[in-house]
């Protein structure tokens, strides 16, 4: 069974940084690309950032309004994708996502989503 | 403001059929694979279809998808109250090089 489960998650002051972890299990870990993904409360989805996989040189890429802040790493010994989050700030708070992203040879798509982990930036 | 364009609700009855629209352009819908979401209330969101018209396994046929251009549209039939829940719409902008989500339709199974 695919499973995704985040960690990390908390309360840090504005201009604070923290780290969240998401451990896969169930699949070959190494094949997929893993995204992060975020919601602020009562809102919509807004995507944060891709880890891709060997084959595609391990690239990243990030949204707009954490780039050069955030950062998504991967150890595939581990089975494990990180995302570094520096200078917080509290439009960051929200509830984190960690996804599987599948490829059936068209376009990529999310099929396998973690049960979030809340992070609120609040002074 | 999200650069794919959803109705922030649609209702009907049960049994009836209802369509959620998705609106792009020619960097996101226009040149890639549309994907849509289910998130029912206080769960995580979960694949509904994949590659503009793919059901995973597990999802019912009631659900369909289908594209043109640079629209999608989620089509449900034989609503049941149950599919109340948050739909959206997903897919890779290449000119944002990133993701891109509608900003989500809340279905009312009246």
């Amino acid at each position: 069974e695919v499973q995704v489960v985040e960690s990390g998650g908390g309360l840090v002051q504005p201009g604070e940084s923290l780290r969240l972890s998401c451990a896969a299990s169930g699949f070959t870990f190494s094949d997929h690309y893993m995204d992060w993904v975020r919601q602020t409360p009562g809102k919509g989805l807004e995507w944060v950032g891709r880890s891709r996989n060997k084959p595609k040189g391990y690239t990243t890429d990030y949204a707009a309004s954490v780039k050069g802040r955030f950062t998504v790493s991967r150890d595939d010994s581990k089975n494990s994708v990180y995302l570094q989050m520096n200078s917080l700030k509290t439009e960051d708070t929200a509830v984190y996502y960690c996804v599987r992203v599948d490829y059936n040879n068209y376009g990529h798509y999310f099929d396998h989503w973690g049960q979030g982990t809340l992070v609120t930036v609040s002074s | 403001q999200s650069v794919l364009t959803q109705p922030p609700s649609v209702s009907a009855t049960p049994g009836q059929k209802v369509t959620i629209s998705c609106s792009g352009s020619s960097s996101n819908i226009g040149n890639d694979y549309v994907s849509w979401y289910q998130q029912l209330p206080g769960t995580a969101p979960k694949l509904l279809i994949y590659d503009n018209n793919n059901r995973p396994s597990g999802i019912p046929d009631r659900f369909s998808g289908s594209k043109s251009g640079t629209s999608a549209t989620l089509g449900i039939t034989g609503l049941q109250t149950g599919d109340e829940a948050d739909y959206y719409c997903g897919t890779w902008d290449s000119r944002l090089k990133a993701v891109v989500f509608g900003g989500g339709t809340k279905l009312t199974v009246l």
